[in-house]
Parts: C-alpha cells; sequence; structure tokens
C-alpha cells in the first residue's frame, strides 16, 4: 500500500519571504500522481499544484512550484513571495495512475504567515 | 458551475445516536467518494462510487457505516450506531471521468460536515 508522510507538522514564514514543505511517498508503482492540496479553516480542500510522475520537469502555478525527485521519493512544495491567504494546512497526496483513483493524503503541515 | 454540496455543515450527537450526511456532486460527475478527516491528520477514503456501484469500500466499518449512491447522483453516509471515535470531519469529493481511463481526473471536494459525537 501507499504511504504519504510530512514530517513537519507546522511550518512559519514572513510574509513575502519563501517557505518550502516537504513530502515523502512509499510506493512500488511507476505511474501515478502527486499533489498538494490547501484547506483554510472554512475546510474546503484546494488543488494547489500537480505533478505527473511521468514529467521530468518540476510543475509550476504562479507562485507554487514543486521539487519533485521521484527516485528518492520526495516531492516538496515551495511558496514565493508568501501572502497573508497562503496561511492554511496543506497536505501532500498521492493518486496511482490506474484503477480506483482515491487520493493518499499525509498528516499535513500547518502553514501560518507572519506579517 | 455548481460545486460539491453538502449537508449538513455541523452536527452534534450523542453516541449510540445515528446521524445521515447527504452529498451532491458536480452535475455529470460520475465518481464520488466519502473521505473521513480526523483532528490533526489527513483525510482517508471511506467509500468510493463509480455512477451507483460501490469501487473501494475496503476502509468503510461495514458494522456501524453505510453509504449509497441511488440514481448515480447524489450520495447518504450513515453511521448507526455512533461511537466517540467517529467525531471528524466527512468529506465529499466527485470527479467528472469514469474508471479505466489512465488520465488525470481532478477531485473536487465539498466543504465537508463537522460531526461530533459526545
Amino acid at each position: 500500500a501507499q504511504t504519504v508522510t510530512q514530517s513537519q507538522p507546522e511550518m512559519s514564514v514572513q510574509e513575502a519571504e519563501t517557505v518550502t514543505l516537504s513530502c515523502t511517498y512509499d510506493t512500488s508503482e511507476s505511474d501515478y500522481y502527486l499533489f498538494w492540496y490547501k484547506q483554510p479553516p472554512s475546510r474546503q480542500m484546494i488543488l494547489v499544484i500537480r505533478q505527473e510522475a511521468y514529467k521530468q520537469q518540476n510543475a509550476t502555478e504562479n507562485r507554487f512550484s514543486v521539487n519533485f525527485q521521484k527516485a528518492a521519493k520526495s516531492f516538496s512544495l515551495k511558496i514565493s513571495d508568501s501572502q497573508l491567504g497562503d496561511a492554511a494546512m496543506y497536505f501532500c497526496a498521492y493518486r496511482s495512475a490506474r484503477g480506483a483513483q482515491k487520493l493518499v493524503f499525509g498528516q499535513g503541515t500547518r502553514l501560518t504567515i507572519n506579517p | 458551475e455548481a460545486g460539491v454540496a453538502q449537508s449538513p455543515r455541523y452536527k452534534i450527537i450523542e453516541k449510540r445516536q445515528s446521524v445521515a450526511f447527504w452529498c451532491n456532486p458536480i452535475s455529470g460527475h460520475a465518481t464520488l467518494y466519502w473521505y473521513q478527516q480526523i483532528l490533526g491528520q489527513g483525510p482517508k477514503l471511506l467509500i468510493q462510487f463509480q455512477n451507483n456501484g460501490v469501487v473501494d469500500d475496503s476502509q468503510l466499518p461495514k458494522d456501524r457505516f453505510s453509504a449509497e449512491r441511488l440514481k448515480g447522483v447524489d450520495s447518504t453516509l450513515k453511521i448507526q450506531p455512533a461511537k466517540l471515535e467517529d467525531s471528524a470531519v466527512y468529506l465529499c469529493a466527485s470527479s467528472l471521468s469514469p474508471l479505466g481511463l489512465e488520465s488525470y481526473n481532478e477531485q473536487f471536494f465539498g466543504p465537508g460536515t463537522r460531526l461530533t459525537v459526545l
């Protein structure tokens, strides 16, 4: 079974600075997707960024980018120019590319933005 | 486009009582998921439907939890009887494409129902 581990329960960063959230995963599959989700206090899960395992190029979405290291099974999220609205729980998630498409989530990292 | 709707948003019950949650997915989405998110943890899949059939319910405590998706549209998740450890947020999500397509299908989440069992 696949597992996802986020080793940082909490992180904080000054507004406008850069922060990196860590995630490692374990799988025997070669085709899969990785995601970062944001969950604000409203509880609604919002997709931040996704990465296809077959792509070598790291995904980017505006201020959000990932560092995908397939051999090391590492998938970190970098947030540049942090804004107060970025404060939330961030979850790393794995999904197989075949079969049932359930998401396997990590434990989450609470990100605080200091003004 | 309307998002995934869930109700109620909050529910407080006594242990051993029963409770039901409702989810209406995005129109046209074939796949529906129920996740349980215990405080301080990531969501865990309870059950996945493809239209009105169950795809995966391996982590559903079937002695007390049940779910249905009649007519392949909205879904109900029921707990009977509830235990203290069932206190959690119950998230519903839906995605567009059916199983078997090896393509990316984004899951869209609803706002969740926060259940407190006293």
